[in-house]
C-alpha cells in the first residue's frame, strides 16, 4: 500500500499570500488529522478530518481552514500568511478516529514565509 | 506547565547502550503513542499502548497508568537509532505531545 502523500514538500510564500497544502491518506483510511511543527512550539494539533466532517480543531486562528474531500483527500488552507506561520506541516491518516487508532504520518510540508 | 513532559530533553549514548526515555502526563488518556522523528520530518509510530508493555525488535515500552508515567526503552542502541523521540497521549480524539527526545547514539 502506498503511504500518506503530502504535496508540495516545499513552499516559500510571502506575508499576506495564502496557501493551500494537500494529503493523500493510505488507501482505506477515513481519519486525516493535520498537525504544525515549529522549533518553539514542537507538534500542535491543528484539526481532524472524519468522513468529509471536522470532528476537531486545535487552538488556532480561524485563517487555518482545512476540508476533507469524499475520497478521503484533505487539504488545509491559510490565508494571510504571517511569518509565525513558517513550519512543517504534517497529516497523517489512520483507519477510524479514535485517539487509540495508530496513525500514519506523512513527510510533511516545509512553508517557509518571507 | 506542559500536560506531556519528557526526559531528559537529549540524550547521547555510546553503541550499545541500553537507552531509557521517560513521558509523563497529568491529563487524563485513552491511549499513548510513542513516534520516531528522524532528520528531514518524517514521523512513524512505534507504539500505541493503553495498558502494560509492548515490545518490537530493540524497542520495549510501559506504560503505568495510575502514575500517568511511560517509558520507551531501546536495547543495545546502534547509531540508526539516532532520532528524536515524542511522546503523544490520546484525549478526546486528539494526540497532544510532549516536546521530544533527541538521541544521538
Amino acid at each position: 500500500k502506498a503511504g500518506v502523500t503530502q504535496t508540495p514538500r516545499y513552499l516559500i510564500k510571502t506575508r499576506g499570500q495564502q496557501v493551500t497544502l494537500s494529503c493523500s491518506p493510505i488507501s482505506g483510511h477515513r481519519s486525516v488529522s493535520w498537525y504544525q511543527q515549529t522549533p518553539g512550539q514542537g507538534l500542535q494539533f491543528l484539526f481532524e478530518y472524519f468522513s468529509e466532517t471536522q470532528r476537531n480543531k486545535g487552538n488556532f486562528p480561524g485563517r487555518f481552514s482545512g476540508r476533507q474531500f469524499s475520497n478521503s483527500r484533505s487539504e488545509m488552507n491559510v490565508s494571510t500568511l504571517e511569518l509565525g506561520d513558517s513550519a512543517l506541516y504534517l497529516c497523517a491518516s489512520s483507519l477510524d478516529h479514535r485517539a487509540t487508532d495508530t496513525q500514519y504520518f506523512g513527510p510533511g510540508t516545509r512553508l517557509t514565509v518571507l | 506547565k506542559n500536560e506531556v513532559e519528557q526526559s531528559p530533553q537529549n540524550l547521547t549514548a555510546q553503541e550499545g547502550e541500553f537507552i531509557t526515555i521517560n513521558c509523563s502526563y497529568s491529563v487524563g488518556i485513552s491511549a499513548l503513542h510513542w513516534l520516531q522523528q528522524h532528520p528531514g520530518g518524517g514521523i512513524v509510530s512505534l507504539f500505541m499502548l493503553s495498558s502494560g508493555k509492548k515490545k518490537h525488535g530493540r524497542l520495549i515500552a510501559t506504560i503505568n497508568i495510575q502514575e500517568k508515567h511511560s517509558s520507551l526503552h531501546i536495547t543495545a542502541s546502534h547509531p540508526r537509532d539516532s532520532a528524536v523521540y515524542i511522546c503523544a497521549v490520546g484525549r478526546a480524539d486528539k494526540l497532544i505531545f510532549g516536546t521530544g527526545t533527541r538521541l544521538q547514539v
